[in-house]
């Protein structure tokens, strides 16, 4: 997984934007992604998922895109609105199917939506 | 469903004293459940998995003997911070692996502050 910075990368966006959240992992044999949000105070909120043999999902107003290439995993959120303001981690589970089913959390960005 | 309840969301306590924190799970059993620490504008990092009826694993750096962590029952486990002092203050949260789905589900976070 990602090393954990001290600080924490920023994304600002006016609201009706469209955000794209970066995301690069180091494993290989990383066969599970999840995109969590973090609110503050609050415990990571499952977004989405995308599974290594795939290479883009949709759900709704997120879209989570997979480079198993480059090891690269995007979240893009359509049409930012204020709520949408938060933490958000990627994560992934480097068991390569085994049986740890350890997550591992990227650095995190903090998105802000501007009114 | 799926939902993992976690107490208490806030604790205060005085150096050396120590602290339980609880992680139920509601509505499924949890055979195996993660404690995680987050410091401010930090990533999560594990500290622990806890799998039901058997020893926690611990993950490099964590002292076992200060985070102790039981699971004897499918729904529930604990973490208890022994002597705790003032760097000890962090956000601790659970989570449990959902069975049948591959998923995972976190509990609100305990935010503890050693005075």
């Amino acid at each position: 997984g990602e090393s954990v910075g001290l600080h924490l990368p920023t994304l600002s966006v006016q609201e009706g934007d469209n955000s794209i959240i970066n995301c690069a992992y180091s494993n290989s044999a990383s066969d599970y992604f999840i995109w969590y949000k973090q609110e503050s105070g609050k415990g990571p909120q499952f977004i989405i998922d995308i599974r290594s043999n795939m290479d883009k999902r949709q759900g709704q107003r997120v879209t989570v895109l997979l480079n198993k290439t480059v090891k690269h995993l995007s979240l893009q959120i359509a049409a930012t609105q204020p709520g949408d303001s938060a933490v958000y981690f990627c994560a992934e589970n480097g068991s390569g199917g085994g049986s740890n089913y350890k997550l591992t959390f990227g650095k995190g960005t903090l998105l802000t939506v501007n009114p | 469903g799926a939902v993992v309840s976690q107490h208490p969301s806030r604790v205060i306590c005085k150096s050396g004293t120590s602290v339980k924190i609880e992680c139920r799970s509601l509505d499924f059993q949890a055979t195996t459940m993660f404690w995680y620490r987050q410091f401010p504008k930090q990533s999560l990092m594990l500290m622990a998995t806890s799998n039901e009826g058997s020893k926690a694993t611990y993950e490099q750096g964590v002292e076992k003997d200060k985070f102790l962590i039981n699971h004897a029952s499918l729904t529930l486990s604990t973490l208890t911070v022994t002597s705790a002092h003032p760097e000890d203050s962090s956000f601790y949260i659970c989570s449990a692996l959902v069975p049948g789905a591959h998923g995972y589900t976190f509990g609100s976070g305990t935010r503890l502050t050693v005075v």
